[in-house]
């Protein structure tokens, strides 16, 4: 049972242009999301998160929105550049003391000069 | 302030042999987790660790599967016997998770396991 919905594998963009990755979720206790980034070989890293409280995260080229009633969040990375290439994933916590973290499958971005 | 530490960071057994990750997380982190990352997927977790006790193996295969943490620092991961589905990217991850309010988890790179 996927909770969480990348439903893009692939991103093609454009160097300077605008990066939009989205993700859905399904379940409503979810009150943390956070998104990954993934360079082949290495481990996921952090990029961004944001609260259920809030509608907009924003940390230099990268923006995280959140629309709680839609159950939807995407990610805008402006501008794009070549080095943005890697695997983005979407993921939420459980919400509850676990802190058990629920991913997507990821999207490949691809940003070509 | 160094990384999360895995190893081996390839493996290729055959079906029905053993294998067995090792982790070691961030100095400081109570929190430990071990993800499985099928090719294509994105990582699902295996277990987790609060210190040494176990606080969720609910997706754990019990049957092939075990897991355990010394002293709360470092982990290993052991899977006995291998099934072809086994093969996937095994990644552990930390967190400090109790002294913050998000739950930003570090990864390690990841052992790659291939079973034959």
């Amino acid at each position: 049972d996927q909770q969480v919905k990348q439903n893009s594998p692939s991103l093609s963009v454009q160097e300077g242009r605008i990066s939009i990755l989205n993700c859905d979720y399904t379940n409503s206790m979810f009150d943390y999301f956070l998104w990954y980034k993934k360079y082949p070989a290495e481990g996921p890293t952090f990029l961004i998160s944001i609260s259920s409280i809030k509608d907009k995260n924003e940390d230099g080229r990268f923006t995280v929105f959140l629309n709680k009633s839609a159950k939807h969040l995407s990610l805008h990375i402006v501008p794009s550049q070549p080095g943005d290439s890697a695997v983005y994933f979407c993921a939420a916590d459980g919400g509850s003391t676990l802190g058990r973290l629920y991913f997507g499958r990821g999207t490949q971005l691809t940003v070509w000069p | 302030e160094a990384g999360v530490a895995q190893s081996p960071r390839y493996k290729i057994i055959e079906k029905r042999q053993s294998v067995a990750f090792w982790c070691n997380p961030i100095s400081g982190h109570a929190t430990l987790y071990w993800y499985q990352q099928i090719l294509g997927q994105g990582p699902k977790l295996l277990i987790q660790f609060q210190n040494n006790g176990v606080v969720d193996d609910s997706q754990l295969p019990k049957d092939r599967f075990s897991a355990e943490r010394l002293k709360g620092v470092d982990s290993t991961l052991k899977i006995q016997p291998a099934k072809l589905e086994d093969s996937a990217v095994y990644l552990c991850a930390s967190s400090s998770r109790g002294t913050s309010g998000n739950n930003e988890q570090f990864f390690g790179p990841g052992t790659r396991l291939t079973v034959l």
